[in-house]
């Protein structure tokens, strides 16, 4: 059973350029969601697609937007990248479950991506 | 808001003896609450969770989480650690609202020493 993988694992670019990570979610799961983490913090929640729609958004600006595919895969893009942006990136997939309470669901998390904004 | 607190940075501990990575939280509502290593530039492994029902939840690696309400903590306990368990430990609840969002605390780093 695949779990959730990320793609690439490490990324460098440049201040003003743009990014797209992606993410595959574990086997029969249907929603995904971003994470952010900086150097020496906990994960920051960016947003979550469900059903191919954004069903909530954390606190990051507009350059921070997002996309699920009608396979549940993931895509998360940054534009105009300030070195603030440089952090591990992180997907999470769950499955959410009818009759149980939202938020019981486990979120399973990928290995990351790593930017490095020069 | 939900939020959760850890407040040891890092906790020392000799292989064999117990170990206890500490939490609170403050919730309005019921809390649900998550446990979840990370090694070294690597993503969040889940360990435990509780929902409800017994205080006392079992996890992964022999990992268990003993909740207790009246001092709003969900302390994470080993009866035996191992250097191998030396990693970042996170604790997690979730927002609130219509999905499932976490949020984490600042992590506690636990070393286990030969």
């Amino acid at each position: 059973d695949a779990g959730v993988t990320q793609s690439p694992t490490h990324l460098i670019k440049t201040r003003g350029q743009q990014v797209t990570l992606r993410c595959s979610p574990k086997s029969g799961h249907d929603t995904v969601s971003w994470y952010q983490q900086a150097l020496g913090q906990g994960p920051q929640f960016i947003f979550q697609y469900y059903e191919e729609e954004e069903r909530q958004r954390g606190n990051f600006p507009d350059r921070f937007s997002g996309h699920q595919f009608p396979n549940y895969s993931s895509e998360l893009n940054v534009n105009a990248l300030l070195l603030g942006d440089s952090a591990l990136y992180l997907c999470a997939s769950s499955l959410a479950q009818p009759g149980l309470a939202v938020g019981t669901d486990t979120q399973y998390f990928g290995p990351g991506t790593r930017l490095t904004v020069l | 808001a939900q939020s959760v607190a850890q407040p040891e940075d890092q906790v020392n501990v000799a292989e064999g003896n117990p170990l206890t990575v500490k939490c609170t939280y403050s919730v309005s509502g019921n809390p649900y609450l998550f446990w979840y290593v990370q090694y070294p530039n690597r993503g969040l492994q889940f360990l435990l969770k509780y929902i409800t029902g017994d205080n006392l939840v079992k996890g992964s690696y022999g990992f268990e989480a003993e909740f207790n309400k009246s001092q709003t903590s969900f302390h994470l306990k080993k009866p035996s650690a191992l250097v191998s368990d030396s990693a970042l430990y996170f604790c997690a609840v979730r927002d609130g609202g219509a999905t499932n969002k976490l949020i984490f605390g600042t992590g506690t780093l636990l070393a286990v020493q030969p």
